[in-house]
């Protein structure tokens, strides 16, 4: 089947600290791969997305590497910021438009 | 225009009455999507119509009626929800182009609904 599995939060940061969440998948053949992040009282808003091997996608600081030998879509950023307090929710897309969500990462930064 | 629109932004009802939630988008995407919310867990697809037609029911309860009138509109009609159903309800929109990579979702803020 197809499955995300996202390491468990709630994760506490010092702002300027390095952040790494950790995505893995399970999937039938070449499945999208996308970071969502949600604000408190929003709705999810896309970070980045790859659509195959080895491709990174990058925005606002945050990387993240689609990696096939070890399914995994690892988030990276180096050095977080108050605002980036969020929740954030790694994906992928298979055929037929079916998305499927981790259970999301729960990310404070403290000043 | 790169939103998705949902109204109204909270909901409160009780058991007998019947609401109705929407979402609109203008983007001129083909899929679009309901998802359920609850606190501290991800999104659960229920709903997906591409091109106006109904293509995944994610075995919702029959309480939750979808209906999407045109490419741009997409509304969840309520009737006898119960107090579990509280939630926030997501709309999303895509492109509709099965299997293009080039595929990514574009989410409402949501309606918060609680049911009394």
């Amino acid at each position: 089947g197809n499955s995300v599995t996202q390491m468990e939060g709630p994760v506490t940061l010092s702002e300027e600290a390095f952040l790494t969440i950790n995505c893995t998948y399970t999937a039938t053949g070449y499945p999208s791969l996308f970071w969502y992040v949600q604000y408190p009282g929003e709705g999810l808003q896309l970070l980045l997305k790859a659509t195959k091997a080895d491709d990174k996608g990058s925005n606002k600081g945050f990387e993240a590497t689609y990696r096939k030998e070890t399914t995994s879509f690892h988030l990276e950023k180096g050095s977080v910021q108050v605002s980036d307090s969020a929740v954030y929710f790694c994906a992928l897309m298979r055929a037929g438009n079916q998305f499927y969500f981790g259970t999301g990462t729960s990310l404070t930064v403290i000043p | 225009d790169t939103e998705v629109t949902q109204t109204p932004k909270h909901l409160v009802m009780g058991m007998t009455n019947k609401k109705s939630l929407k979402c609109e988008q203008h983007m001129g995407h083909r899929a679009m999507y309901w998802y359920k919310q609850k606190a501290k867990k991800p999104p659960e697809l229920m709903f997906v119509y591409s091109y106006e037609k109904l293509s995944i029911n994610e075995s919702v309860p029959s309480r939750f009626s979808p209906e999407c009138p045109n490419s741009s509109l997409l509304n969840l009609h309520l009737h006898a929800l119960q107090p579990e159903d509280s939630a926030l309800y997501l709309c999303a929109s895509s492109q509709g182009s099965s299997g293009q990579k080039n595929e990514k979702l574009f989410f409402g803020s949501g309606t918060q609904l609680s049911v009394l």
